[in-house]
C-alpha cells in the first residue's frame, strides 16, 4: 500500500511567486491536513480537509490557502511568498474525522524563498 | 486550547543506555495523546499512541509511554538506546472535539546517540 505522496520534494522560489504544493493521501483515507515545519516555530496546523471541505484552519495568513479533489488528493497554494514562508511542509492523511488513531505523514516538500 | 511542552530540546544518551523523554501537555478533558519521530529528511512516524485505558502504551521500535493524569504527562521511555534511535522526538496532543487532522504539536526533543 502505497503511503503520502508528497510533490515536488524540493523547490526553490523567490519573493513574490507563487507556490502549488501536492499530497496524495494513502488510498481510502478521506482526511488529509497540512503542517508547516521550521526550526524556529516547530510543526505547525494550517488546515485540514476532509471530502472536498476545509473542516479546520491554523493561524495563517491569507495568502496560504489549500483545497482537497474527489479522489481526496490535495493542494496547497501559497501565494506572493515571503522569506519567512521557507520550511517543510507536511502533509499527512488519515481515515476520517472519528480518529484512525494515526496521522500518516508524507516526506514533506521543502520549500525555499530566496 | 490545547498545548505541548517538551522541556528537553536536545539529549544526549550512549548508545545502551536508557532513555526518557518527557511530555507535558494542557488539556481541558482526556485528551490523545502521541508520540511521532522523524528522522533526517523524512516525514514523521507514529511510535505509540494513548486514547484511554491502561496508561502504559507499547509502541514499535521497543518505546514505551506513561500517561500520568496528575501530572499531565505523557513521557517516553526506551530501555536501551540502539544508534538508530538517533532522530527528533515529537509529542503531540489532539483534540477529540476538534477535527482529526489538528494536532498539536510540542517543539520537538533532538535525540543524539554516542558510541
Amino acid at each position: 500500500k502505497a503511503g503520502v505522496t508528497q510533490t515536488p520534494r524540493y523547490l526553490i522560489k523567490t519573493r513574490g511567486q507563487q507556490v502549488t504544493l501536492s499530497c496524495s493521501p494513502i488510498s481510502g483515507h478521506r482526511s488529509v491536513s497540512w503542517y508547516q515545519q521550521t526550526p524556529g516555530q516547530g510543526l505547525q496546523f494550517l488546515f485540514e480537509y476532509f471530502s472536498e471541505t476545509q473542516r479546520n484552519k491554523g493561524n495563517f495568513p491569507g495568502r496560504f490557502s489549500g483545497r482537497q479533489f474527489s479522489n481526496s488528493r490535495s493542494e496547497m497554494n501559497v501565494s506572493t511568498l515571503e522569506l519567512g514562508d521557507s520550511a517543510l511542509y507536511l502533509c499527512a492523511s488519515s481515515l476520517d474525522l472519528s480518529g484512525s488513531g494515526e496521522l500518516f505523514f508524507g516526506e514533506g516538500s521543502r520549500l525555499t524563498v530566496l | 486550547a490545547q498545548s505541548v511542552t517538551q522541556p528537553d530540546i536536545h539529549i544526549t544518551v550512549s548508545e545502551g543506555a536508557s532513555l526518557e523523554l518527557r511530555c507535558n501537555y494542557s488539556y481541558g478533558a482526556t485528551p490523545y495523546l502521541f508520540w511521532y519521530v522523524q528522522s533526517p529528511g523524512q516525514g514523521l512516524q507514529l511510535l505509540l499512541k494513548y486514547f484511554s485505558g491502561d496508561t502504559l502504551v507499547q509502541g514499535i521500535k521497543g518505546f514505551e509511554a506513561e500517561f500520568k493524569r496528575s501530572q499531565s504527562s505523557f513521557n517516553l521511555r526506551k530501555p536501551s538506546v540502539h544508534w538508530s534511535d538517533a532522530a527528533e522526538y515529537f509529542c503531540a496532543v489532539a483534540a477529540i472535539t476538534d477535527s482529526w487532522g489538528k494536532f498539536q504539536f510540542g517543539a520537538g526533543t533532538q535525540v543524539v546517540v554516542t558510541p
